[in-house]
């Protein structure tokens, strides 16, 4: 059965620091790995995506990822953080078959102060 | 904007009572999910449609619960007799279904709380 581990539950970082979001998944096959953002009474909102291909994946609002196969990682960063990205964020990996379902990590709280 | 919508937005309801939500995909979408959210938890898959058929359904859902695509459009998602570990955020998501790039969009949930 494919999990996803978000290490951390809580982040904090000074507005205009660089920041990096832990997830490692476990899947037997390639998998496709998502990250998305979710603001308190909002919806998840999809921030990048790794199919296939190149392995640094670009996203909106200046996120990127890395997909380390060697190292189940699918890890998010940013260079410089605005105190509009403080939200939570989730890691999610899916299948790669005609089914789509995802299974979802626990989140990552993202604080960040002034 | 035409994203996945839901309603209602939020729900009280006393332990006992059935309730219904509802979700609109992106009208293109011939896939749809539903997902329950517990807090501090991420989502928890719970049932797909590939229009109107439910292809897989969790053990997450109980016989309380059903779910239905009728003409392969809308989705309700019925809750019998709630009971209080039923209280979540109800999540919706769809997508196109494409095998190899089948990213899902997600409605703004349903928060339901059974008192």
């Amino acid at each position: 059965a494919q999990s996803v581990t978000q290490p951390d539950i809580h982040i904090t970082v000074s507005e205009g620091a660089s920041l990096e979001l832990r997830c490692n998944y476990s899947y037997g096959a390639t998998p496709y790995l998502f990250w998305y953002v979710q603001s308190p009474g909002q919806g998840l909102q999809l921030l990048l995506k790794y199919f296939s291909g190149d392995t640094l994946v670009q996203g909106i609002k200046g996120f990127e990822a890395e997909f380390k196969r060697s190292q189940s990682s699918f890890n998010l960063r940013k260079p410089s953080v605005h105190w509009s990205d403080a939200a939570e964020y989730f890691c999610a990996v899916g299948y790669n078959t005609n089914a789509g379902k995802s299974t979802f990590g626990d989140g990552t709280t993202l604080t960040v102060k002034p | 904007d035409t994203g996945v919508s839901q309603d209602p937005r939020h729900k009280i309801t006393k332990r006992g009572q059935n309730v219904t939500f509802r979700c609109d995909p992106i009208s293109e979408h011939n896939r749809l999910y539903w997902y329950r959210q517990t807090l501090g938890q991420g989502p928890e898959f719970l049932t797909y449609f590939q229009n109107e058929a439910q292809l897989e359904k969790s053990r997450l859902l109980s016989d309380r619960f059903s779910a239905e695509r009728p003409k392969g459009s809308f989705s309700t998602l019925e809750i019998q007799r709630t009971e209080q570990g039923d209280s979540a955020m109800y999540l919706c998501a769809s997508s196109q279904g494409t095998i190899d790039t089948d990213t899902q969009y997600f409605g703004p949930g349903t928060r339901l709380t059974v008192l």
